[in-house]
Order: C-alpha cells, then structure tokens, then sequence
C-alpha cells in the first residue's frame, strides 16, 4: 500500500542534543513537506521541497534543517539552537498540481 | 495572511445531531480547498475537497459548501457521530505555481452519546 511513514513514534531529546526525525513516502510525490503542531493549536509550516536536492524555508524554519538527496525521502533534523522543541511534528507529501497533502502520523518530540 | 497557531474553538453536539463546522480563508485567488479531520495523537486525514469553480460538494454524510463572495467555507456533517470527534482543518491552496496549503485554526468537536 502506498503512504507516508514517520518514525520514530516518540521520541525523547535531551537539551542541546541535535535529533532527527523520518519521514519516507513510496507515493511518487514529487513535494514534501513538514509541520509543527503545539497542542490545541493549528499547523505550522517548517520547511517545504518541490523537488529532489531543493527546499525552502517555511515560516517557523528556525532551529531546523531538512535535506533533500532522494525523492522519497524528507529528514527533519530539529538542533540544539530551537529553543522550544517539544511539539508534535508532522510529514506531509503531495503530487503536482492540486490533489491535497498526504500525512503521516506524526512524530511526538519532547525534551527530557 | 498565513495561519499560525491559535487556541481551537469548540463545537459541541449531540450524537444524530447535523454538524456545522466553518472557516474564513484569506486569498480570493486560492483555487482549491480541503478538509481534514484530526483524530488525538495522529496526522490528519482528508474528508472532502471542492474547487473554487464549485460552491457545492457532497461525499458521504458531509457536504462542503464555499461562498467566494465572503471567502467562507463550511463543512457539514450529518447524523454526528462519537467518532466525528476530533478537529478539523480547512486549507485553502494559494496558486503560486505549486501547491502550498495554507492551513486555518482548527475547530475541535465534541460528539456526546
């Protein structure tokens, strides 16, 4: 079946520690995509990517880093300098044109 | 503008009620428009979508309707029930030349049995 997988699940940082979160889709889409959602509260925009090796910030990309190398593939690596990382994270792809994003089922990222 | 976070608002209903969830986008230019509901602890899942050139779009139990004149988008749901419970985004793609979802506030609703 075709999706969008995030892991780890849960995922525990300590301070000033750089972690990585996954996220890998088998649906041929071609953009990517990642959020950050803090609890009762909407989506937020991180970094985005059109295409293979190319991404762009989005509005809260501070602390963050992505890369891009395959096309199923859209690492998020929160590092030391996000102050407030603890947050529900979340992957989305889609294809071109319209059509709507495909989520995953997020990563839950908490500072220990 | 962008949406950013805000604390939800909360929609309350009786089990067999009909739900009205609303949404103000902010681009008269967005071309393309989705629902989607978020269940605890996942990612959110799509319900319904309806293109600008339509006002109306029914799938099954909701309907979505768009107003372009207020820029106001409704989703409709009938016969709630407990597992309607969740939230609920709308997200409007602003046509840059790539699809860019902007997404609103969220709404939570409550189903009781």
């Amino acid at each position: 079946d075709g999706g969008i997988t995030q892991s780890p699940k849960y995922l525990f940082r300590k301070e000033g520690q750089n972690v990585t979160l996954s996220c890998e889709q088998n649906l041929n889409h071609d953009a990517m995509y990642w959020y950050r959602q803090d609890p009762g509260q909407g989506l937020r925009l991180i970094y985005y990517s059109q295409i293979v090796n190319d991404f762009q910030k989005g509005d809260i990309a501070e602390g963050y880093s992505v890369s891009r190398e395959k096309k199923e593939s859209f690492p998020l690596t929160v590092t030391s300098a996000q102050k407030n990382p603890t947050a529900f994270y979340l992957c989305a792809s889609s294809p071109k044109g319209t059509g709507g994003y495909t989520f995953g089922s997020g990563t839950r990222l908490t500072v220990v | 503008g962008e949406s950013v976070g805000l604390h939800l608002p909360t929609l309350s209903v009786q089990e067999g009620d009909n739900s009205i969830i609303n949404c103000a986008y902010s681009n008269s230019a967005s071309d393309y428009f989705i629902w989607y509901k978020q269940e605890s602890g996942k990612g959110p899942q799509f319900i319904i979508d309806i293109r600008s050139n339509m006002d109306k779009r029914q799938g099954q139990r909701v309907t979505v309707l768009l107003n372009k004149t207020v820029k106001h988008l409704s989703l409709q749901i009938a016969a709630t029930q407990p597992g309607d419970s969740a939230v609920y985004f709308c997200a409007e793609n602003i046509n840059t030349g790539f699809q860019k979802l902007v997404f609103g506030t969220g709404t939570r609703l409550l189903v009781s049995p």
